[in-house]
Formats: C-alpha cells, structure tokens, sequence
C-alpha cells in the first residue's frame, strides 16, 4: 500500500523566491513518484517523476525534486517563483508500473507580487 | 505523450439518473483509470479499467454505482448511477503504458441536482 504526505495546503512565496513543496511518501515497493500541476479549471500536467534513476529529476518550468529514500521524501523546488507558477500542486505515488496513483492532498501555491 | 479526450466536458444531471462518460486516447495504452476528484479535494483512484474484463475497483467503489468499460486498448467508459448530490465531482480518465508517465483527461465536471 502506498500513501502521499503533503506538508502544508497552502504556500504563499514572493515572486523571485524559492519554491519549496514537500512531499513524503510511504511504499511498501520502491516507488515511482510523481508531481503533477493543475491550473484552475484544467486537467493534470506532469512536471516530472522519479523512476529510479538519477535520484535529482529536472522537470519542465524550472522544477526539479529530489529523491531521498533516507528520508521517504520527494520535495519539489524552483529556484524563482514565477506569477504563473500559481496553481495547484499534486504529489503522487505509484507502486508499481500497472498501479493507479495515490494523490497527496495537494498544495495550493500563492505568488505575491 | 498520449492525448485523451473525455465527454461530455461538464454536465448538469437530476439525482436518480446515470451519465455515461467516455475517454477515447489517441494511441494504444495498457493502463487505464479512472479517478474522482471532489470539490477543493485532491483526486482518488476509483478503479483500474481492465481491456476485455471486469474492473478492479479500488476500496469503497463498486461496480454498481461505477459501472466500467473497457472494450479495447485505447477506449473506456464509466458510469455514475442513480446519481446523488454527493456524487457531483470532476470526473478523470487516466490512460498509461508501462514505463511511460500516466496522462489525464481534462476531466468531466458533474453537477447533480
């Protein structure tokens, strides 16, 4: 069985700052993860995963995350926030390749100008 | 990447009725999903749709509040039966093959009055 911990619903960063989303994660088999973005009134975007290769996964407008099994965690980073980068954040995990994914409650990330 | 497409988009239905939603992918997948996503809640996985058998719902789904289908490799439908106001969520497909991403849908948004 695999479950997603989202720290925090909210997070409100200036524009120009660090991102910073965590994730932690349980499996029971050495996962594949997941984050996926979804912009108000629109589906599931993948902004990467993490499929046991290099554990640093750089995915599309400048997000990147970071597998530590030590730690169970998989926390997503920008290192400058953008106005667009406003939406909703999922962090996912799926257990094996034939697995639907279990969703983290998700975090709403805020931009201030 | 794989482009689904789902119908109806949004819908509007009495309680007590059924819809019907459809997820047609524009290549031949070996996964299917469907998930559920309720008002501000993050998405959870109501079943695997399983190309020429039953599906395998995951826990507190049943085959006869959702019924699915799943003809061949790039089509499925799920149904909402005898629809209450609780059921009224954004409504997901998810199609993918082993050892790529899953890609969703843009999502069916129902409104049961």
């Amino acid at each position: 069985a695999q479950s997603v911990t989202q720290l925090g619903s909210h997070v409100s960063v200036s524009e120009g700052a660090l991102v910073l989303l965590r994730c932690n994660y349980s499996s029971s088999v050495p996962p594949y993860l997941f984050w996926y973005v979804q912009y108000p009134n629109q589906g599931l975007q993948l902004l990467l995963k993490y499929t046991s290769a290099a554990t640093l996964v750089k995915g599309i407008n400048g997000f990147e995350a970071e597998f530590k099994k030590s730690e169970t965690s998989f926390h997503l980073t920008k290192p400058s926030a953008h106005m667009s980068d406003a939406a909703e954040y999922f962090c996912a995990v799926q257990g094996g390749g034939a697995d639907g994914l279990t969703f983290g409650k998700g975090t709403h990330l805020i931009i201030q100008p | 990447s794989a482009v689904i497409s789902q119908k109806p988009s949004r819908d509007i239905c009495q309680r007590g009725t059924s819809l019907t939603i459809q997820c047609q992918v524009d290549s031949q997948v070996t996964m299917m999903f469907w998930y559920r996503q309720q008002p501000g809640q993050s998405l959870t996985l109501i079943a695997t749709a399983n190309q020429g058998s039953e599906a395998t719902y995951e826990s507190g789904f049943v085959i006869d509040k959702f019924p699915i289908s799943r003809p061949n490799l790039t089509f499925s439908t799920l149904t909402v039966s005898n629809m209450s106001p609780e059921d009224s969520s954004i409504y997901l497909c998810s199609a993918d093959s082993l050892n790529t991403e899953a890609f969703f849908g843009q999502g069916t948004r129902l409104t049961v009055v």
